[in-house]
């Protein structure tokens, strides 16, 4: 079945560096989406990617879709600590299979 | 507030029990997905109904099942309990059946705890 990995699968970052999770699909994925979940909280909907090699922006977050429509990452910039959580990826058609998930601690 | 209500929010049971974790989804919301979210792991796909029929399952063990009615809330059972199901199980909806799957609502979760 699909397996949708990522990494890392945990990150420490000092606040103000930048951050990364790459997300990689067994299978092409008609679109991926992101969720965040903060620590004990559940998954909150960040953004959905559909064309082949987009590229959107929510202010310090870009999110890059593969032109292979295999891959995915985040990156976020200049980090903070309302940046804590962790980060999945998501895709599929009906069974909608997350990413084994990257944790980012930011130390202040 | 994402709209998807969750009950309980908390269920402490013995092995060998039998449990009932409900979902109301968004109001307008036809899909609703059910994953299992063990102790810092991701989150598991176990099963989706649209407009009451099952769509797609994961992998959902055979002591598990799980209905949508009519009203569009649905229900998740877990039986013959073991330790191991204790897990925080999360519901989400979505507007869509699956084509172009759209934003998935989440609940707060139901943490169940087996002893």
């Amino acid at each position: 079945g699909q397996q949708v990995m990522q990494i890392p699968q945990y990150q420490h970052v000092q606040e103000g560096e930048d951050f990364t999770t790459y997300c990689n699909s067994s299978t092409t994925l008609s679109n991926i989406q992101w969720y965040k979940q903060r620590p004990g909280g559940h998954p909150v909907f960040l953004i959905q990617l559909v064309k082949s090699g987009e590229v959107k922006k929510q202010k310090r977050l870009t999110f890059q879709f593969g032109e292979a429509k295999k891959n995915s990452s985040l990156h976020i910039t200049a980090t903070q600590t309302t940046d804590v959580g962790t980060y999945f990826c998501a895709g599929g058609y009906q069974k909608v299979t997350f990413g084994t998930g990257t944790k980012l601690q930011v130390i202040p | 507030d994402s709209g998807v209500t969750q009950t309980p929010k908390h269920l402490i049971t013995a092995t060998g029990q039998r449990v009932t974790l409900r979902c109301s989804p968004r109001s307008g919301d036809l899909s609703v997905y059910w994953y299992q979210q063990s102790l810092d792991q991701g989150l598991q796909f176990l099963i989706q109904y649209y407009n009451g029929e099952e769509r797609a399952k994961g992998n959902i063990l055979e002591r598990f099942s799980a209905q949508q009615f009519p009203d569009l809330h649905s229900e998740l059972n877990l039986s013959s309990l073991e330790l191991g199901d204790s897990a925080l199980y999360f519901c989400a909806s979505s507007d869509r059946s699956g084509v172009g799957t759209g934003e998935l609502f989440f609940g707060e979760g139901s943490r169940l705890t087996v002893l």
